[in-house]
């Protein structure tokens, strides 16, 4: 079974720019995380889709959103860039949208704002 | 607001040294917790869980974690450390099952000396 695939695996954007991450989840899996993982801290929770629908947010702007495809993929968009957003972004698949299920955790795209 | 502690910022052993590394979580519905590990480059891997049932639960790679309700902890243990288990360690708690959101301590950086 294949894994949880992330791109790019590292990404360099301007400030104020709009960048875009993309997730494919393991196969099986209907429901996709995003989180976000400062330098020395723990991942925090921005979003999560299932079925296509976002299915519960974590304490981030609008300017964070994003989409899941009929196959369960999934994108993370982000306008107007800031340099507080540089950080490794992780994207996780579950068999279902409850805590119960576990997650499968992506390798992460590492952002780089400047 | 629910949240997960993991007191120890960075511990240093040698080899064959014993390990806990400590975690208190707030939530105090229906819990389910989480130890992580992120070896050095690689993504976030699932070492053990707890959902209910037997306290004391048994994970990969020789760990083992104690659920005790009374102290709101989680703490992970080992008997014998190996140069290998060189990485980060996070706590996690689903919190309730709400929208999906998983909530991570701030991680535990474990350096083991051959």
């Amino acid at each position: 079974e294949t894994g949880v695939t992330q791109s790019p695996t590292h990404l360099i954007k301007t400030r104020g720019q709009q960048v875009t991450l993309r997730c494919s989840s393991q196969s099986g899996h209907n429901t996709v995380s995003w989180y976000q993982q400062a330098l020395g801290q723990g991942p925090q929770f921005i979003f999560q889709y299932y079925r296509e629908e976002e299915n519960g947010r974590g304490n981030f702007p609008p300017r964070f959103s994003g989409l899941q495809f009929p196959n369960y993929s999934s994108e993370l968009n982000v306008n107007a860039l800031e340099l507080d957003d540089s950080a490794l972004y992780l994207c996780a698949s579950s068999l279902g949208p409850g805590g119960a299920y576990g997650y499968t955790f992506g390798s992460g795209t590492r952002l780089t704002v400047v | 607001a629910q949240s997960v502690s993991q007191h120890n910022h960075h511990v240093i052993l040698s080899e064959a040294a014993s390990l806990e590394l400590g975690c208190n979580y707030s939530y105090g519905g229906t819990v389910n917790l989480f130890w992580y590990v992120q070896y050095p480059g690689q993504h976030l891997q699932l070492l053990l869980k707890y959902f209910s049932g037997d306290p004391l639960v048994k994970g990969i790679k020789g760990f083992e974690a104690e659920f005790i309700k009374s102290k709101f902890s989680f703490n992970l243990r080992k008997p014998s450390v190996q140069w290998s288990d060189t990485a980060e360690y996070f706590c996690a708690d689903p919190g309730g099952n709400q929208g999906g959101k998983l909530i991570f301590g701030q991680g535990t950086e474990l350096s083991v000396k051959p």
